[in-house]
């Protein structure tokens, strides 16, 4: 059974930094573009950044250009989001999503910006 | 990042067929077709088709997809009530290096 849990979400203040991860099991993660998509409540899905199968090539939406890092560990089956200069427009459910296209999604984590 | 578009709501019968379109432009939905998503109040999407009408594994045949030039469309037939749901268009948009989504269609199964 494919499974993806996402963790790391909380409540973090404007300026903060929180690392999110993505534990991947059940099928070859190592073989996959992985991404990162976010929710803001009530509102749509908004793509963040992806990853290629071997961590070699990223790309970014243009919101969080220069703000989140993705990152891989093949060895571990897991993805990351370094998000760091956080703004209270981050808040949202963070999913992370991958297989040939995006066959496989988590449960999401709830990362909330706030004073 | 300018996302594609797609109509906020459509309402349709029950057993009645709903097309859902998502609009884009030739960096994106006309380059490479679109992908469908579903999503029930609550939970992830779901990958309905991607590249206009492949379908994974699992996915009903009441789902078809195409494409027009630069619009994508999902097709569902014979609504049941477990349609209802939001359906999001998403492409990757070469101009961009980026995936787009639109923002999303409320499917009411009336």
């Amino acid at each position: 059974e494919v499974q993806l849990v996402e963790s790391g979400g909380g409540l973090v203040q404007p300026g903060g930094s929180l690392r999110l991860s993505c534990a991947a099991s059940g099928f070859t993660f190592s073989g996959y573009w992985m991404h990162w998509v976010r929710q803001a409540p009530g509102r749509g899905l908004v793509w963040v950044s992806r990853i290629n199968s071997d961590g070699s090539t990223t790309n970014y939406a243009d919101s969080v250009k220069g703000r989140f890092t993705i990152s891989r560990d093949n060895a571990k089956n897991t993805l990351y989001l370094q998000m760091n200069s956080l703004r209270a427009e981050d808040t949202a459910v963070y999913y992370c999503a991958g297989g040939p296209l995006f066959d496989y999604w988590g449960q999401g984590t709830l990362v909330t910006v706030s004073s | 990042q300018a996302g594609l578009t797609q109509p906020p709501s459509v309402s349709t019968g029950l057993r009645q067929t709903a097309t859902l379109t998502c609009t884009g432009n030739s960096n994106n939905v006309g380059n490479q077709g679109a992908a469908w998503l579903q999503q029930h109040q609550g939970h992830p999407p779901k990958l309905l088709s991607y590249r206009n009408n492949n379908r994974p594994s699992g996915i009903s045949e009441r789902f078809s997809a195409s494409r027009s030039g630069s619009t994508a469309s999902l097709t569902i037939t014979g609504l049941q009530p477990e349609d209802e749901a939001d359906y999001y268009c998403s492409a990757w948009d070469s101009s961009l290096s980026a995936w787009v989504f639109g923002g999303g269609t409320k499917l009411t199964v009336l």
